[in-house]
């Protein structure tokens, strides 16, 4: 079966500092997807980025970009120059193929500090 | 279209009551997805959807919990007998199918509070 990890609770950063979330995940299947979700306090979960496991180019996304190590099975979420509207809870989240269920983290807390 | 939308959105119950909550997904999508997240916790996934047939059901959901989706349009999660343990946001979400439209786009969610 499918896991993803997240073992970082509770992050923070300086706002217009950089941080990074981990994330690791096991599979043995060789098509699937990668996402990291951004779930604000009480509002709706949204996508912030995904990395297809055939790539091999990290994916980037303004200001979010990604550390795909696929042998390592490790998917890290970098978040550059934040900001106070980046609190929010991260989930890194696994989708085998064309499937659409997806597999969470339990998430990392990230607070941003003025 | 403003994305998916679920009633309600809180929802207070006795125990042992029934509950029934509904999903209205974005209508170009034919994909419906439940899954139930508790506090702290990331979300875990309970079954799915593809147009009007029920493709795959977590163990998660036990024999209490039903989900229809009977036109392939919206759909709903019925939750029977109650218990304080059934107490969580229950989140809906939908996609397509065709590649790029397989992203999961979700609802703000029901909170369900079991008393």
């Amino acid at each position: 079966a499918q896991t993803v990890t997240q073992s970082q609770p509770e992050m923070s950063v300086q706002e217009a500092e950089t941080v990074t979330l981990s994330c690791t995940y096991d599979t043995s299947e060789s098509d699937y997807y990668l996402f990291w979700y951004k779930q604000p306090p009480s509002r709706q979960m949204i996508l912030v980025i995904r990395q297809e496991a055939y790539k091999q180019q990290n994916a980037t996304e303004n200001r979010f970009s990604v550390n795909f190590q696929k042998a390592a099975k490790s998917f890290s979420l970098k978040i550059s120059d934040s900001q106070l509207g980046d609190a929010a809870m991260y989930f890194c989240a696994y989708r085998r193929g064309n499937t659409g269920k997806l597999i969470f983290g339990q998430g990392t807390t990230l607070q941003v500090k003025p | 279209d403003t994305g998916v939308s679920q009633d309600p959105r809180h929802k207070i119950t006795k125990r042992g009551q029934n509950v029934t909550f509904r999903c209205d997904p974005i209508s170009e999508h034919n994909r419906l997805y439940w899954y139930r997240q508790t506090l702290g916790q990331g979300p875990e996934f309970l079954t799915y959807f593809q147009n009007e047939a029920q493709l795959e059901k977590s163990r998660l959901l036990s024999d209490r919990f039903s989900a229809e989706r009977p036109k392939g349009s919206f759909s709903t999660l019925e939750i029977q007998r109650t218990e304080q343990g059934d107490s969580a946001m229950y989140l809906c979400a939908s996609s397509g199918t065709g590649v790029p439209n397989t992203e999961a786009f979700f609802g703000q969610g029901t909170r369900l509070t079991v008393v």
